[in-house]
């Protein structure tokens, strides 16, 4: 089974700050992790993903995300926070030697204060 | 990346009669389709994964005779709401894996979404 947790509804940055949106994930195997992000009234756009190699990947806009395996944790950041990055941040994750079908987190909003 | 479009963007429809969501990849060839249903202010919720040529694979609780879906090419999938009523209006989102299911995985290209309200 695979399971995916965003812990926080909802995350509230200034501009300028760095920011932080959490994940953690549940595998049997070894785990494919994604980051989308939804704008009002439209699909996900996706931001990054994890397959294999670094653990740091670096994805769109400037977001990037650390896997830690230890803590089975795929945590997306990004240096400095813009007010246009206020939206919707969906963790998505599929087993690799199991279901095709990616699991998302519930999703957290993500509100940047100018 | 890759193109997924969804037609209609909006519709509103009164009760009783049936609606038809497309959902196109433009640039690639979709061997799998998922179709999701979303609440407000909550997660994606998926209804079916179809496979290009074959039925749909519905999950548990969704209504296969309610929300047909047909994936008749590598570009295009449907999905229709037969007999809408209120409660299903929802944003409805298709999304398009390009690559065999077997043994590889890459992220997966959504629609924009479609809005359905049932009158």
């Amino acid at each position: 089974a695979q399971s995916v947790a965003q812990p926080e509804d909802q995350v509230n940055v200034a501009e300028g700050n760095p920011l932080t949106v959490k994940c953690t994930y549940s595998v049997s195997g070894n785990p494919y992790l994604f980051w989308y992000v939804q704008y009002p009234n439209r699909g996900l756009q996706f931001l990054l993903k994890y397959i294999t190699g670094d653990n740091l990947v670096k994805g769109s806009y400037g977001f990037e995300a650390e896997f830690n395996k230890s803590q089975t944790s795929f945590h997306l950041k990004k240096p400095s926070a813009l007010v246009s990055d206020s939206a919707l941040y969906f963790c998505a994750v599929r087993d690799r030697g199991g279901s095709y079908i990616p699991t998302f987190g519930r999703g957290t909003s993500l509100i940047v204060h100018p | 990346g890759a193109v997924v479009s969804q037609h209609p963007s909006w519709v509103i429809c009164k009760s009783g009669t049936s609606v038809k969501i497309e959902c196109r990849s433009l640039d690639f060839q979709a061997t799998t389709m998922f179709w999701y249903r979303q609440f407000p202010k909550q997660s994606l919720m998926l209804m079916a994964t179809s496979n290009e040529g074959s039925k749909a694979t519905y999950e548990q609780g969704v209504e296969k005779d309610k929300f047909l879906i047909n994936h008749a090419s590598l570009t295009l999938s449907t999905l229709t709401v037969t007999s809408a009523h209120p409660e299903d209006s929802s944003f409805y989102i298709c999304s398009a894996s390009s690559l065999p299911t077997s043994g590889r995985t890459h992220e997966q290209f959504f629609g924009p979404g479609t809005r359905l309200t049932v009158l």
